[in-house]
């Protein structure tokens, strides 16, 4: 059966810090992979999506990017973290019908 | 973008009541499904119901494209069944499968024992 990770579950990171999320999913090949934000109290916005290696889109315009440097691998990153940038992280990853599954989040705090 | 209206935005029950809670969405879909948001933020994958009727134990979902809604039914709650349950799309036009889903705000259900 598949299987998604997120590490770490928990972040607690100073302005103008460097962020590097990873996610893999086991128990498929060539997954169409997703990274989602929730801000506190609200819905998830969709900030990236990969149909495959190397190949990202970006749904907002931010001061985040994304990176796939493997099939089953989706990497969120900063270069400077602003206080805006805290939330809840979700990658998630979809089934052949396009049903989405999610991992258990990152939850970041920026200080 | 399409646009995604979940109500009501918070519901507070007895243990044992049912409870239906709405989606409305603005364009034709190609993908919905219901989540459960539990108390440590895991979505937990409740239905994909882009059309028709579907049950699952004490939940049952239902989808009206036509008329672009969908109702996810919970009979005799539990408090278990605590959180937030959001409704997300994914719309016809944008090709298909990849773009990812538009959330609803969700309804924030409190079963009280």
């Amino acid at each position: 059966s598949q299987t998604i990770h997120q590490w770490p579950a928990t972040l607690v990171q100073p302005v103008g810090s460097p962020l590097s999320l990873e996610c893999t999913v086991e128990g498929t090949s060539n997954p169409n992979l997703y990274w989602y934000r929730q801000a506190a109290g609200r819905g998830l916005q969709l900030l990236f999506y990969s149909v495959g290696i190397g190949q990202i889109s970006s749904e907002v315009p931010q001061n985040l990017s994304a990176s796939r440097p493997q099939d089953r691998q989706f990497i969120l990153s900063s270069k400077k973290l602003l206080l805006s940038d805290s939330g809840f992280y979700l990658c998630a990853w979809n089934t052949e019908i396009y049903e989405q599954y999610f991992g258990p989040g990152t939850r970041l705090t920026v200080t | 973008g399409i646009q995604v209206e979940q109500s009501p935005p918070d519901l507070i029950l007895q243990e044992g009541a049912n409870s239906t809670l709405r989606c409305n969405f603005s364009d034709s879909v190609n993908n919905l499904q219901w989540f459960h948001q539990n108390p440590w933020g895991q979505l937990i994958n409740l239905f994909y119901i882009p059309s028709g009727t579907k049950q699952n134990g004490r939940l049952s979902a239902t989808t009206v494209a036509t008329e672009r809604y969908s109702l996810l039914y919970i009979s005799s709650s539990q408090t278990t069944d605590s959180g937030v349950y959001f409704c997300a799309v994914e719309y016809t036009y944008s090709g298909g499968g990849a773009d990812g889903l538009t959330f609803g705000k969700g309804t924030h259900l409190i079963i009280q024992p």
